[in-house]
C-alpha cells in the first residue's frame, strides 16, 4: 500500500532564505507526482505536477525534483516571502485515473 | 471555467440530521474524487469516479456516508444520519483524460460542523 510522508510537519524560516520540503513515498511505481499549497480554510491550490518520467519541474521561485528510485520528491522555495507561509502538500498518484495519496503536509512559516 | 464548485461552504446541522454535499466538476473533466480533512488524519480518501461509475468506494467510512454522481457535472456525498466525528472538511476534486501531465483540481470545500 502507497504511503506518502512528509517531513519536517512544520518549519519557520526568516524571510528571503532558499528551503527544501520534503515528501517521501513507499513505493516507487508511480504514475505522477504534485505538489499543492493550502493556505488556512481554503482549498488546495495545485504548484507543480511532475511526470513519473521526468526529473524536475519549475514555476517562478518553485522547483520541484523527483527521484523515483530512492521514492523522494522535494520542493524548493527560493528567496521566501511572508506570503509564501501556507502548508504544502504532496501527493502521488500511482495509476492513470485513480485518486491521489496524500501526506499530511508541512507546515511553513515565514517572518518578515 | 470557474473550477471545482461546492456547495454549502458551510454547513452546521445537530447530531442525526441528513446532510448533503454537492460538487460540480471541471467540465470535461471524467474523474471526480471526494476526500474529507481532519487535523489528526489529514487528507483522505472517500470516494472517487470515473465516468460516473464509482471505482473505490472502500475510504467511506460507514453505511451512513453514500456517493452519487448521476452525470458528468453533479456529484453527491450524503450522510444519513450525521455524527458528531463526521465534523470535519469535505473537498471534492476532478481531473481530466488526459496522460500523465493531468493535474487535479479541488474545490474550496464544505466545512462540517455536526453538533
Amino acid at each position: 500500500k502507497q504511503e506518502v510522508t512528509q517531513i519536517p510537519a512544520a518549519l519557520s524560516v526568516p524571510e528571503g532564505e532558499n528551503l527544501v520540503l520534503n515528501c517521501s513515498f513507499t513505493d516507487s511505481a508511480i504514475y505522477n507526482l504534485q505538489w499543492f499549497r493550502q493556505d488556512p480554510g481554503k482549498g488546495l491550490t495545485s504548484l507543480l505536477l511532475i511526470q513519473s518520467s521526468q526529473r524536475e519541474q519549475t514555476s517562478g521561485r518553485l522547483n520541484a525534483s523527483l527521484d523515483k528510485s530512492s521514492g523522494r520528491s522535494t520542493l524548493y522555495i527560493a528567496a521566501s516571502q511572508p506570503g509564501d507561509s501556507a502548508t504544502y502538500l504532496c501527493a502521488v498518484r500511482i495509476q492513470a485515473g485513480t485518486a491521489l495519496i496524500f501526506g499530511k503536509g508541512t507546515t511553513l512559516s515565514v517572518s518578515s | 471555467d470557474a473550477g471545482v464548485i461546492q456547495s454549502p461552504r458551510h454547513e452546521v446541522t445537530e447530531m442525526g440530521q441528513e446532510v448533503t454535499l454537492r460538487c460540480k466538476p471541471i467540465s470535461g473533466h471524467n474523474s471526480l474524487f471526494w476526500y474529507r480533512q481532519t487535523m489528526m488524519r489529514g487528507l483522505e480518501l472517500l470516494i472517487y469516479f470515473n465516468n460516473n461509475v464509482p471505482i473505490d468506494d472502500s475510504g467511506m467510512p460507514e453505511d451512513r456516508f453514500s456517493a452519487k454522481m448521476p452525470n458528468a457535472s453533479f456529484s453527491t456525498l450524503k450522510i444519513q444520519p450525521s455524527e458528531p466525528r463526521d465534523s470535519a472538511v469535505y473537498f471534492c476534486a476532478s481531473s481530466g483524460p488526459g496522460g500523465p501531465s493531468t493535474e487535479a483540481f479541488f474545490g474550496q470545500g464544505t466545512r462540517l460542523t455536526v453538533v
